[in-house]
């Protein structure tokens, strides 16, 4: 098993619609999670982080966590084109100071 | 706002060459990261420090060697340039409370 796993896609939404983006992890001593936004050609940028079981909201942008289950994942309420990237789940080794990453979400947002 | 830079955008290189990637970050983290990524590959860690003078090997590191001399510089070196080395090449750093990982602009590499 990977030690992080996400759909690969693509993933398309129409705008308005609710976009929905899952990620699992093998690490059950993982603490804390986030997201990552990388645009064609560039390069990824954090949009959200998230440590506690539940939601957490930042705007559009819901994150879930679930850490008996060991899935986190993204919601992006009224989709935008601007949206279209590729979502990367990352996951902090515990006994390291470095991140897995997931392999990403290809998301399309379709006017 | 942290800031990471990267020495290019775009690089050129011959097979056989030494190829040299600088980033430099302004926010005093002690970690610094280098990957690269490749289509259907996602991010792929090739080597970090958590410190200067001090480095980990990630998961690919054969062919390449690192260099922190300064806190805020971490160096990527190709020591003899090949084709399956054409990539984009990520820097990234962090602080060690709390894993946020930030970018720099990356370098796309061609070795021809």
């Amino acid at each position: 098993q990977k030690e992080v796993e996400q759909n690969s896609g693509p993933l398309s939404v129409p705008e308005g619609a609710i976009a929905s983006l899952n990620c699992t992890y093998s690490d059950r001593g993982s603490q804390s999670f986030f997201w990552y936004r990388q645009y064609s050609g560039k390069s990824p940028e954090l949009i959200m982080f998230i440590y506690s079981n539940g939601d957490k909201e930042d705007g559009r942008f819901t994150a879930q966590l679930n850490k008996a289950s060991q899935y986190v994942s993204l919601l992006i309420r009224d989709s935008q084109p601007s949206d279209s990237a590729t979502y990367l789940c990352a996951v902090p080794k515990t006994s390291y100071d470095k991140v897995i990453f997931g392999p990403g979400t290809s998301l399309s947002v379709i006017p | 706002d942290v800031k990471v830079t990267q020495s290019s955008r775009y690089l050129v290189k011959r097979t056989g060459e030494k190829v040299f990637l600088e980033c430099v970050q302004d926010m005093d983290h002690e970690n610094m990261f280098w990957y690269r990524q490749d289509p259907g590959l996602g991010l792929r860690l090739i080597y970090f420090s958590y410190d200067v003078k001090m480095k980990e090997k990630g998961d690919i590191p054969e062919g390449y060697s690192v260099s922190r001399e300064k806190k805020e510089r971490f160096s990527l070196i190709l020591e003899s340039a090949s084709t399956n080395q054409t990539s984009m090449y990520l820097c990234a750093s962090s602080s060690p409370d709390t894993y946020e990982q930030y970018f720099g602009p990356g370098t796309r590499l061609t070795v021809t």
